[in-house]
């Protein structure tokens, strides 16, 4: 069965970079999944930030893409996340997740079937 | 991009039926998967697919879409089932992306 486990600083100050690990166990990260990270803010909803695949392929929330990159290693079975710039609205709980795309007849699937635990990140001096 | 909008809380009476909505213009191509956040987890997938629960999901929580609406059911809510419920899918036009929606409280009373 696959677990995610994130890690990173807890803690980031204002304008610097935010830095997580997503560790895959029980499977490897080169098979055909997206890879994503989500956060969420005290209080609010689920946000995307972006995904990527073994093969290196990425897409990003159009709202945070100039901030961001996520990369993988396969030699590792992680992938990592960093976002640049970071402020007090960055703060916020970060998960890693496993996505599939099933295509269904006429039309496709999505779903972020294993989730990690999260970890929470603090932006403040 | 394309954004999936739900709705406001709802509360439902114990042993009654609820339905919760999405909708998004995304849900044209791909189906809604629901997923339950209880207070301190990681959310779950309680829905995907045209109406496929995962093991271990109660067969009171049922999924369906028409048009750009995708509806998340609940027969027979219990007290367990009070949570926070996103939508989510994926936007395929233009550079793809996933988006959720703001997510809809449930209470049950």
């Amino acid at each position: 069965q696959v677990q995610l486990q994130e890690s990173g600083p807890g803690l980031v100050k204002p304008s610097g970079t935010l830095s997580l690990t997503c560790a895959v166990s029980g499977g490897s990260i080169g098979n055909s999944h997206w890879w994503s990270w989500v956060r969420q803010s005290p209080g609010k909803g689920l946000e995307w930030i972006g995904e990527v695949h073994h093969s290196g392929r990425t897409n990003y929330n159009p709202s945070l893409k100039s901030r961001v990159t996520i990369s993988v290693d396969e030699s590792k079975n992680q992938f990592s996340l960093k976002l640049k710039s970071v402020t007090a609205a960055d703060t916020a709980w970060y998960y890693c997740t496993r996505g599939d795309i099933v295509p269904i007849v006429f039309f496709n699937s999505y779903a972020m079937d294993v989730w990690g635990r999260g970890t929470t990140v603090i932006v403040s001096s | 991009s394309s954004e999936l909008t739900q709705d406001p809380p709802v509360s439902v009476a114990l042993g009654q039926t609820v339905r919760i909505t999405c909708q998004g213009d995304s849900l044209r191509n791909y189906y809604a998967t629901w997923y339950q956040q209880k207070p301190g987890q990681a959310p779950v997938v309680v829905i995907s697919g045209k109406n496929d629960r995962p093991s271990g999901i109660p067969d009171r929580f049922s999924g369906s879409t028409s048009g750009d609406t995708a509806s998340l059911t609940i027969s027979g809510a219990q007290a367990e089932d009070e949570a926070d419920y996103y939508c989510n899918s994926r936007d395929s036009t233009g550079n793809p992306s996933v988006v959720f929606g703001g997510g809809t409280k449930l209470t049950v009373l």
